[in-house]
């Protein structure tokens, strides 16, 4: 089935620095989301994008929607220890009339202290 | 609101062996789906609801069955258990609105063996 690829694929990091990630596809989509799991949970939804160029923040997180709409990026501002998990980004396009959401590999965070 | 909920959390089965995922949602969402995850691969639809009594099936339908009698409910049924089908399941729900945000239940952990 088709994914979109996600980089990188995992990150160790430092309290306190800035961290981006990004999701590319050679699809076009309308819409963009991200997520965030934790481990033995489920993706909790972080940010969403709607329109081609947007930029959304929620807290330390700031989320992109790519001009071309086939890619998008997230990025963290001064991670800390509780910001370790695996970000996944999803793609949603419309097709006939239904939405078909293809969904990133992710990004494992990890934070070092 | 508990948003969505799974249970069971685990589950061993021997191959063969017959069992139902249960999934509920109270966001009065008409939009319900249920995805797997594997290792190194993005979430896969396997089975997807618009609505009370409509279903459809998504990218890895195999060996699932779902029904949907009531808004709030969405049980997965598996016919028979495969190895293949040892993965973590996700039941997701949405409005049926302009919003195409997912929320996600917390995830049933299925081994077979």
């Amino acid at each position: 089935g088709q994914q979109l690829n996600q980089s990188p694929q995992s990150m160790f990091i430092q309290e306190g620095e800035d961290v981006s990630m990004n999701c590319t596809s050679s699809s076009i989509f309308n819409t963009w989301l991200w997520y965030k799991q934790d481990p033995g949970e489920g993706p909790v939804l972080l940010i969403a994008l709607y329109k081609a160029g947007e930029l959304t923040s929620n807290g330390r997180l700031t989320a992109q929607f790519g001009i071309t709409r086939k890619d998008s990026f997230l990025n963290i501002s001064a991670s800390i220890p509780s910001d370790v998990g695996i970000y996944f980004c999803a793609g949603i396009h419309s097709l006939s009339g239904t939405y078909k959401y293809i969904f990133g590999t992710g990004t494992r965070l990890k934070v070092l202290a | 609101n508990a948003g969505v909920t799974q249970t069971p959390k685990f589950q061993v089965l021997k191959t063969g062996q017959s069992m139902t995922l249960q999934c509920a949602q109270d966001m009065n969402h008409e939009y319900m789906s249920w995805y797997r995850q594997d290792p190194g691969m993005g979430l896969r639809l396997i089975h997807y609801s618009v609505g009370a009594g409509i279903t459809d099936q998504g990218e890895v339908p195999n060996g699932y069955n779902v029904s949907r009698s009531t808004t709030e409910d969405f049980p997965l049924r598996l016919l028979s258990a495969a190895p293949s089908q040892t993965s973590v399941y996700f039941c997701a729900s949405r409005t049926s609105g302009g919003s195409y945000e997912q929320y996600f239940g917390p995830g049933t952990r299925l081994t077979v063996t």
